[in-house]
This record gives structure tokens, sequence and C-alpha cells, in this order.
């Protein structure tokens, strides 16, 4: 059963870089058709679609970050990562990543705040 | 982009009601449409893909239907569990977007 795990600080400085990684457990990235995506959820908010990779290599970013995200892939370390440059407070949310066309396996969620 | 219209925003039941959720695309997305199901501090559970097929261990109560623009999640009987928000969301484009989001409450 795949599961994912989402890591990285839980503060971050205005003006800098949020990189978060994925950790995909119970299967290989690069045995499989990978789709790996991230969306995040504001404070008593909605979800928001970040970004997505595909498995040939390309990635599709949500228009209103296509400018301040990254999104790329380690298949020796069986992960997937976002860099989300520039944050301000506006990017304080649950940061998720999740699995296939229709997001059927989720990671926990990991709380990021921007804040000096 | 195409844009994803929930209603309604907030929905209050009771215990063994039939509930409806309507979702609206601005074009068409065929039957790419995924329904979760979202409780305070978790992630999203899917509950609905590709608009009318169950998610692994997903009750028979929950049912989607629709295609085109237009999209329905109906709980045929409210159980205490699924007390909870639901989002739709197309996967048609490689551009995803979610519905805003529907809460049901406890009536």
């Amino acid at each position: 059963q795949l599961q994912l795990q989402e890591s990285g600080p839980g503060l971050v400085k205005p003006s800098e870089t949020l990189s978060l990684t994925c950790t995909v457990s119970g299967g290989s990235i690069s045995t499989t058709n990978f789709y790996g995506g991230w969306i995040r959820q504001a404070p008593g908010k909605g979800l928001e679609w970040i970004g997505s990779m595909y498995y040939s290599g390309n990635t599709y970013y949500n228009p209103s970050l296509k400018s301040r995200v990254s999104i790329s892939v380690d298949t020796s370390e069986n992960q997937f990562s976002l860099s989300l440059f520039a944050v301000t407070a506006a990017d304080t949310a649950v940061y998720y990543c999740a699995w296939n066309d229709a997001f059927d396996i989720w990671g926990q969620g990991t709380m990021v705040t921007v804040s000096s | 982009d195409i844009q994803m219209t929930q209603s309604p925003s907030t929905l209050s039941a009771s215990v063994g009601d039939r509930v409806t959720i309507t979702c609206r695309a601005s074009q068409s997305i065929s039957r790419w449409l995924a329904w979760y199901q979202q409780k305070p501090g978790k992630a999203p559970k899917l509950i609905i893909y590709k608009a009318s097929t169950l998610g692994s261990g997903v009750p028979s109560r929950f049912s989607g239907s629709g295609s085109g623009t237009e999209f329905t999640l109906t709980i045929s009987s409210l159980q205490p569990d699924d007390f909870a928000t639901y989002y739709c969301q197309q996967y048609n484009t490689y551009f995803r977007t979610f519905g805003q989001g529907t809460k049901v409450e406890i009536k």
C-alpha cells in the first residue's frame, strides 16, 4: 500500500524559499506511472492545487503561482519535492502531497508558517 | 482555467437525510471529476472519481453522477461520520482546480 509523507521546515521567513519533500513508501516512483501533486490549504480556507509532475518529467503549475514554484523528483530517494520562492504571509498553509490523476493517496499534510 | 463552483456552501441536515451537493464546471470536463471528503485537521479522502466510481472502501450510500459541466454527489442516508466538508475537483486538463467546498453540518 503506497504511503506519502511530507517533510520540511514549519517556519519560513518572508522572501525566502519554502522547500518540502514528499517521501513515497510501499512502492517505487521509478517503476510506476508516477503522477505526484502538491496541494495547499490556508487556515480556514479551501483546497488549492499548486502543481503536478508526471513520470515523463513534465510539470504543470497553477498559473497564479507559476512564476514562483518548482516541482522535482529524486528517484534514488523515492521522493518528489516542492519549492516555492519569495514567500509571503499569504503562503501560510497546510501543504499536502498527493498521488494519481484523481488524488487517491494523500500525505497527512505539513503546516508551514511564513513569518519573520 | 476551468472554474469549479459548488452549491450550497453550507448544508444543514439530520442523520438519515438524503443529501445532494452540486458542482458545476465552467466548461466541459467530460467525466473527469473527483469528490473528496475532509474532516477537521485531516487530509482529504477520495470518495468518488471519474464522476461516479466509488473510491476504495467508500460506503455505498455515497454516489456520484453527471458529465460535461454539471455533477452531483449524493449521500442517500446521512450518517454521523459523514458530517464534513466536501470538495469537487476536475482533472480533465493538466491544470487541476477544486471547488470552494460544501460544509455538511448537523441540523
